[in-house]
């Protein structure tokens, strides 16, 4: 079935160690998305791909990058983890006038 | 940019009864407004849309009405059901290809 599928679903990482956390898609959608989503807030929109054109939200952190080598993948780094940082990562993809599509999200845990 | 506020916070209503979630926006070049439900731990599952050139769409219990003088939009679930127990966010973009601005939730509890 198409999909967006991100991995890990959970993932631990220390203070301060770089992750990177990956989602990929089967729908050929050309918008990617990554949304940050705290416990019991709304997803904030940390950045999306418009095809290739990145485009930052003004308050993402710089702590927080992005790549898109294809259509198909995208990827969240963050380069030093803070404990303010864990929280549910969200994909979503888009075409046109179709909604979105979430993925099932990973689970970053900070210690 | 736009700003979504979405009420109430909470909501507790008893099985059968209807549930109604209010939302507003900012920005009049809004033109899609999408409602997800999103239980604990799980990704926001779209439940209904509706576009700026329709006043009304109705999906078995679910409803959503929009008033685009007044720039409002509401969410109607009718009877009620226990499984209707869940997180519900609102949005807002200028079509489903940009990004969603979303209200800050409603967590709606239906009790037997």
């Amino acid at each position: 079935d198409a999909m967006v599928i991100q991995n890990p679903r959970y993932q631990v990482t220390q203070f301060g160690k770089p992750v990177t956390l990956s989602c990929s898609q089967t729908l050929n959608h050309n918008v990617m998305y990554w949304y940050q989503q705290k416990s019991s807030q709304a997803p904030k929109l940390l950045f999306h791909y418009y095809d290739k054109d990145f485009n930052n939200e003004a308050d993402t952190p710089d702590n927080f990058q992005s790549r898109r080598p294809n259509t198909s993948f995208c990827f969240l780094d963050i380069r030093s983890p803070g404990l303010g940082d864990a929280a549910m990562y969200l994909c979503a993809t888009s075409l046109g006038n179709n909604g979105y599509t979430f993925g099932s999200g990973t689970r970053l845990t900070v210690v | 940019g736009e700003n979504v506020e979405q009420h109430p916070s909470t909501l507790s209503v008893q099985e059968g009864d209807s549930a109604v979630i209010k939302c507003t926006y900012s920005d009049s070049a809004s033109n899609y407004f999408p409602w997800y439900k999103q239980e604990l731990g799980k990704r926001p599952q779209l439940i209904i849309d509706i576009r700026s050139n329709v006043g009304e769409k109705k999906d078995q219990r679910i409803a959503v009405t929009l008033n685009k003088t007044a720039k409002h939009f509401s969410l109607h679930i009718t009877e009620t059901q226990p499984e209707d127990s869940a997180v519900y966010f609102c949005a807002a973009s200028k079509n489903s290809g940009y990004a969603l601005n979303f209200g800050k939730g409603t967590s709606l509890l239906v009790t037997p």
